[in-house]
């Protein structure tokens, strides 16, 4: 299994919601990411998780929340949010070993619409 | 950081051997050169690997001088299909986890 699964596809909230994404992968990975995408734009990185623990954080707003419950699942915690961060939310997984070459595995994202 | 430079977009017709260059001049000893793929709407996807001379696939070839100042991405006899934006990253080699960024992508675009 190669596969990073990103739920939900399509996420529609208001300002005054709060709702998760969520992101999994079984390939035994230890470091896992998340990336925003606007379009035409590259991803930006966000969070990065290596063994369960956040090591990096790329100054994001509070609004946004990450959790790594375990090694397989990451999560993104969404609370009043703002129109501008509507957007492409991509996961990503990486070996996180020794052995990491710096190969990503992107999930196919999850389209965030804020109203 | 290694900081990577692409041209913003190529068009090339069907048929054709497309040549994408990407420069990293502070790439460091043990970062490896990776290229993604990405179709509108969805996560980029995995191309190829490499760290010095070439590396072959059965999508592309990646071309990595002795400098490792720079490398090219060749995709023989593109199709439709390939009309994507493709980006050069490194980084890598460090473990545990990379802070991987990426440049703006080199938008290709097939023409029939």
């Amino acid at each position: 299994d190669t596969e990073v699964t990103q739920t939900p596809k399509h996420l529609v909230m208001g300002m005054t919601n709060k709702k998760s994404l969520k992101c999994e992968q079984h390939m035994g990975h230890r470091a896992m990411y998340w990336y925003k995408q606007k379009a035409k734009k590259p991803p930006e990185l966000m969070f990065v998780y290596s063994y369960e623990k956040l090591s990096i954080n790329e100054s994001v707003p509070s609004r946004f929340s990450p959790e790594c419950p375990n090694s397989s699942l990451l999560n993104l915690h969404l609370h009043a949010l703002q129109p501008e961060d509507s957007a492409l939310y991509l996961c990503a997984s990486s070996r996180g070993l020794a052995e990491d070459t710096g190969e990503l595995f992107f999930g196919e994202g999850s389209r965030l619409t804020v109203l | 950081l290694a900081k990577t430079t692409q041209p913003i977009s190529m068009d090339s017709y069907e048929g054709q051997e497309v040549n994408i260059t990407c420069s990293h001049n502070n790439i460091a000893t043990n970062d490896y050169i990776t290229w993604y793929q990405q179709f509108p709407s969805q996560g980029p996807r995995f191309i190829i690997q490499g760290y010095k001379t070439k590396v072959t696939n059965e999508v592309a070839s990646l071309f990595i001088p002795a400098d490792r100042k720079s490398s090219t991405l060749s995709l023989p006899r593109v199709s439709l299909s390939d009309t994507a934006v493709y980006y050069c990253l490194v980084g890598g080699g460090s473990g545990g986890y990379q802070k991987v960024t990426f440049g703006t992508g080199t938008k290709l675009q097939v023409i029939p």
